[in-house]
């Protein structure tokens, strides 16, 4: 069964506004997630790692003032995309680990954003 | 050039074909290889992965990894129509801290199987 929980599956939202994603770990308390984005006819990329209890650790190239990450609880991790553009429009994608501190990943579903 | 390259095909084959999927890539640093499989509008699943080198069967799926030539396969035996997806390699190095987590993909290779 899913491991990785991702809500919602897929949102519409006007420029200039906000969008918070949630992730959660289902099979166990992940002290790290990741979040990745993918664009059409692309494959995944890392945007950032998401830290229980600290702050997110983001790849170069991503805004940390417009990808907010909050991980408040050992089994939620979220991301806030600020102030959105039809240039955020994409896939994105939580991650957990298999096992604690490991590869491999499990991804959640997805959310789909759409910026008009 | 990428880091790892895979072929996007399209690849398709007929219903109980033998299908090989393969991966290059360059970084020596990698360490855990994985084979995802990903339905449209849909998050990865994870089919198999292997730490280092070696081969890793399971049911249909047979993993395979040579690092001396920086290689890896993904063979589905018996391909059935459900197989139909597209199947993404990724890598990722041991080297400490959350590296584990940062998945370096494949462009992804699109399979159908007909009936």
């Amino acid at each position: 069964g899913a491991v990785v929980s991702q809500h919602p599956s897929r949102v519409i939202c006007k420029s200039g506004t906000s969008v918070k994603i949630e992730c959660r770990s289902l099979d166990f308390q992940a002290t790290t997630m990741f979040w990745y984005r993918q664009f059409p006819k692309q494959s995944l990329m890392l945007m950032a790692t998401s830290n229980e209890g600290s702050k997110a650790t983001y790849e170069q190239g991503v805004e940390k003032d417009k990808f907010l990450i909050n991980h408040a609880s050992l089994t939620l991790s979220t991301l806030t995309v600020t102030s959105a553009h039809p240039e955020d429009s994409s896939f994105y994608i939580c991650s957990v680990p298999a096992r604690q501190g490991q590869s491999p990943l499990h991804f959640g579903n997805g959310t789909r954003l759409t910026v008009t | 050039q990428k880091e790892v390259e895979q072929d996007p095909g399209p690849l398709s084959v007929p219903e109980g074909a033998i299908v090989s999927l393969n991966c290059t890539y360059s970084n020596s640093a990698f360490q855990y290889f994985m084979w995802y499989r990903q339905y449209s509008r849909k998050g990865p699943e994870l089919l198999m992965y292997t730490y280092s080198s070696g081969n890793k069967e399971d049911g249909r799926f047979t993993a395979q990894v040579d690092k001396s030539s920086k290689y890896i396969s993904l063979f589905i035996r018996d391909s059935q129509p459900s197989d139909s997806a597209t199947y993404l390699c990724a890598m990722s190095p041991n080297a400490g801290g959350t590296s584990y987590g940062k998945l370096t993909f494949g462009q992804g290779t699109i399979l159908t199987v007909h009936p």
